[in-house]
């Protein structure tokens, strides 16, 4: 079956922009999940969701940063004045339920100009 | 709280031969998960192996196999008869009894040469 997907695959934007990335878990997955990762690092955990509530949203690194998945299936990771920090692949993984194996999306590079 | 540690940063290994990649953890949790996931060139996070902290036997999936050794809080994987596709980066995490987000580690990068 499809696997998780994710678009756009890039985006590149001007500081103080708002960006909108849209995560399309398995079909099926009620558990999704949001990370962030850095130039040679390992992706950090952002937020998790199981149906359409924020069950965790700890790793949120600032107000800036806010995600929404209102019927429970597609995700949108909304990221309002954009900053060069700000640059970076962000994956989203989707499991059946929140003890499961997650399984990633290709991921969205955003790069803050 | 949870912590990995990959201290390999990178590695050859000969095509065909077995190579294995460390991973050490830190956590307070009596129930845990662990899990190596391959992230190749093109980005894409790939699940590759899962333990459990109960499990009493390593876990296996085709040419990996998961050295899980619970008093020393490490799960090495073992990759056996490498091939060049195996070339990639190679993430050990863990997720915690509250079973949601992932712990990664900092990741080793493996290159097989021919």
């Amino acid at each position: 079956g499809a696997g998780v997907s994710q678009t756009p695959s890039n985006k590149v934007t001007e500081k103080g922009k708002y960006v909108e990335l849209r995560c399309d878990p398995i079909s099926g997955h009620t558990a999704l999940y949001w990370y962030r990762q850095s130039l040679g690092q390992g992706p950090e955990f952002l937020i998790y969701f199981q149906g359409t509530g924020a069950a965790d949203d700890s790793g949120l690194p600032n107000d800036r940063f806010f995600a929404v998945r209102p019927e429970g299936s597609v995700s949108t990771l909304k990221i309002q004045r954009t900053e060069r920090g700000d640059s970076a692949v962000y994956l989203c993984a989707s499991s059946r339920a929140a003890e499961n194996t997650q399984y990633f999306g290709p991921g969205t590079r955003l790069t803050v100009l | 709280a949870q912590k990995i540690t990959q201290t390999q940063p990178g590695m050859f290994v000969q095509e065909k031969e077995a190579v294995t990649l460390d991973c050490t953890y830190d956590t307070s949790d009596q129930s845990y998960g662990l899990f190596w996931y391959k992230q190749p060139s093109s980005g894409e996070m790939i699940f590759l192996i899962y333990q459990g902290s109960y499990d009493e036997q390593n876990a296996t999936e085709g040419r990996y196999s998961l050295n899980f050794q619970k008093a020393r809080k490490s799960a090495n994987l073992v990759i056996s008869a490498s091939q060049l596709g195996d070339s990639a980066m190679y993430f050990c995490a863990i997720v915690g009894a509250a079973g949601n987000k992932l712990t990664f580690g900092g990741g080793t990068r493996v290159l097989v040469k021919p």
